[in-house]
């Protein structure tokens, strides 16, 4: 079975610092997606950003990277120059590409932004 | 713009009665999802339709039921088999065959009064 876990139920930053969130999963899938989302408090969920477990490289968008450890089975997410707007749940997901794909998701992460 | 739209935002139930939670998308995706979020508990599949005319169950289908008549809607009606239907309901489309991740909507707020 396949498991996503979020060992930090919360965080905390400063302003302007980076804060790495972690994540970890089991897939016995040798391909496959990782996925961070973003719930802010109007609890829209919207995609931070994505990896493809072929790809050696860590995806990147602006102030946000992930750092994929495939042998580890680690995905975590690092937020940089962290802004008030950052603070939300956070959640890493899973989905395999096979025929019956489903997103596999962690409990998620709260992080709040200190001034 | 594309996207997903949800309605109601919120939504009373009275005990014993079937309610229906509307999903609309104009993004042409032919996968369509819905979610069930309680607190500390994460998001859980309750229903999920890749093309029309044929959905399957999630994790925690018991209660719930959904039609796909039309490639844009994915209508979830919560019926009063659902014993415990106070939740954070959340609709999500995505691409058939591609990972590009999915596309929610702004979710509907049940409670039961």
């Amino acid at each position: 079975a396949q498991t996503v876990t979020q060992s930090q139920p919360e965080m905390s930053v400063q302003e302007a610092e980076t804060v790495t969130l972690s994540c970890t999963y089991d897939t016995s899938e040798s391909d496959y997606y990782l996925f961070w989302y973003k719930q802010p408090p109007s609890r829209q969920m919207i995609l931070v950003i994505r990896q493809e477990a072929y790809k050696q490289q860590n995806a990147t968008e602006n102030r946000f990277s992930v750092n994929f450890q495939k042998a580890a089975k680690s995905f975590s997410l690092k937020i940089s120059d962290s802004q008030l707007g950052d603070a939300a749940m956070y959640f890493c997901a899973l989905i395999n590409a096979g025929n019956n794909r489903k997103l596999i998701w962690g409990l998620g992460t709260s992080l709040a932004v200190n001034p | 713009d594309g996207g997903i739209t949800q309605s109601p935002k919120y939504l009373f139930r009275k005990e014993g009665q079937n309610v229906t939670l509307s999903c609309e998308q104009n993004l042409n995706h032919d996968a369509m999802y819905w979610y069930r979020q309680d607190p500390g508990q994460g998001l859980r599949l309750i229903y999920y339709s890749q093309i029309v005319n044929d959905f399957q169950k999630g994790d925690i289908a018991e209660g719930y039921s959904v039609s796909r008549e039309k490639k844009e809607s994915f209508p979830l009606t919560v019926t009063s088999a659902q014993k415990n239907p106070t939740a954070f309901y959340l609709c999500a489309s995505g691409i058939r065959g591609r990972n590009y991740g999915y596309t929610f909507g702004s979710g509907t707020r049940l409670t039961v009064v």
